[in-house]
């Protein structure tokens, strides 16, 4: 089945303690990206990546990270998480980008940062 | 700077209605608009993805449209259902650049009565 999928789906930590939300992707597509949802603002770009290796900020970058070393695996990092980064995380696929471009994400990771 | 928007927030309509979800947007230059459902739990599923050359997209009780010039959308479902109940988001890609950005809605929540 064709997917992405997160883990984990949910997540309770505390301020400052590094934690990676992982994303992978079994369609071979060459875009990837991560998005936040909070009440009010939508959901929003936080990192893109292109393909392997090529990766770039989105709107609300700060105090995230990622990598790209394989094309079916795009983590997120949060080295030092604060409480304003609770939300709802998504990681979003797809095979181009314009006009053709579809979209698939993932079931969503909640996280809460006390 | 695009902006998207969704009305109603919230509708609530008896078994059997058919419905419309409007969708506008500020700026006619996108690559495509997509409408999504979001589930609890369950993340983000594509319903339509529509491509700035084309007018309307159909996938079984859903009918999208789009007019690019007046910078609207909307999402008409026949015949509803109580399983059709979650929240309906539309995204557009703006024309340009590899971001790969969608631009999201607030979302619409519907809920279909019994």
């Amino acid at each position: 089945e064709a997917q992405v999928t997160q883990n984990p789906r949910y997540l309770i930590t505390v301020t400052g303690k590094k934690l990676t939300v992982t994303c992978s992707q079994n369609m071979n597509h060459e875009y990837m990206s991560w998005y936040r949802q909070d009440p009010g603002l939508g959901l929003r770009q936080i990192y893109y990546s292109m393909n392997v290796e090529v990766t770039d900020k989105g709107d609300v970058p700060e105090g995230y990270k990622v990598s790209r070393k394989e094309k079916r695996n795009f983590p997120l990092i949060l080295e030092s998480p604060s409480p304003n980064q609770t939300s709802l995380y998504f990681c979003a696929s797809s095979r181009w980008t314009g006009e053709y471009n579809e979209q698939f994400f993932g079931p969503g990771t909640r996280l809460t940062v006390l | 700077k695009q902006e998207v928007t969704q009305i109603p927030a919230a509708l609530s309509v008896p078994e059997g209605e058919n419905l419309v979800l409007n969708c506008s947007f500020t700026d006619s230059a996108i690559y495509n608009l997509q409408w999504f459902r979001q589930d609890p739990g369950k993340g983000l599923t594509s319903l339509l993805l529509i491509q700035s050359s084309q007018r309307e997209q159909t996938s079984g009780r859903l009918n999208a449209s789009l007019d690019k010039s007046s910078g609207r959308s909307t999402l008409y479902i026949a015949a509803s259902q109580p399983g059709d109940s979650a929240t309906y988001l539309c995204a557009v890609m703006n024309y340009g650049g590899a971001t790969n950005k969608l631009i999201f809605g607030t979302g619409t929540l519907l809920a279909v009565q019994p």
